[in-house]
């Protein structure tokens, strides 16, 4: 089967730094991804890393490491704006069709 | 980027009819979309894979016969709710990929919030 493990919710005060944790076990791997879910909205793309590493945009940043079927989504400077749920995802391939499948998603409350 | 456009944005409609929801790529082709349901404060399980000019790929567990989908066209897809109940009242969001960023961003519709009464 497929699943992805992150944490349900998480909460963090303005300024602060949050990392959100995924661990995933699928039958195809091509990439690592995440996502912004504000309510009642469309997720939105935040980053994608297809090797290991860390990748930067902004003020957030996305790890990977495939031997340990492992990534996190680190954000910094934390906003008011930043409370959402955040999805970490897997793609099965690389082409038009490679389905995307998604943790169960951290809720993040951002306090003042 | 990529624009995804979904219809409609809401929709309530009486138990036992049906509810067509219509998902648009608007400057790009899409082959292939994909189609997710989500409940509050859970997850995106995606339903199935919308194949232009072929039958699409359901998920296991997923009724194909009560979830029609046509894919007809290079950037339209719908999805048909046929005999709706009000346990299929849920959030309905459609993605598609675009080679112009070399697929590696999935690209979302606005989301069809559907209540059945």
């Amino acid at each position: 089967g497929q699943s992805l493990e992150q944490p349900s919710e998480v909460t963090a005060v303005e300024g602060a730094i949050v990392q959100i944790n995924c661990t995933y076990q699928t039958s195809g791997f091509y990439g690592l991804s995440w996502y912004q879910q504000h309510d009642g909205g469309a997720p939105t793309f935040l980053s994608y890393n297809a090797l290991d590493g860390l990748e930067e945009t902004g003020r957030f940043s996305s790890f990977l490491s495939r031997s340990d079927s492992y990534g996190y989504l680190l954000l910094q400077e934390l906003q008011m704006k930043d409370s959402a749920s955040y999805f970490c995802a897997v793609r099965d391939r690389r082409n038009q069709g490679g389905k995307l499948i998604f943790g169960q998603g951290t809720e993040l409350s951002v306090k003042p | 980027g990529a624009v995804v456009s979904q219809h409609p944005s809401r929709v309530i409609c009486k138990s036992g009819t049906s509810v067509k929801i219509e998902c648009r790529s608007l400057d790009f082709q899409a082959t292939t979309m994909f189609w997710y349901r989500q409940f509050p404060k859970k997850s995106l399980m995606l339903m199935a894979t919308s194949n232009e000019g072929s039958k699409a790929t359901y998920e296991q567990g997923v009724e194909k016969d009560k979830f029609l989908i046509n894919h007809a066209s290079l950037t339209l897809s719908t999805l048909t709710v046929t005999s709706a109940h009000p346990e299929d009242s849920s959030f309905y969001i459609c993605s598609a990929y675009s080679e112009h960023v070399g697929y590696t961003e999935a690209f979302f519709g606005q989301g069809t919030r559907l209540t059945v009464v």
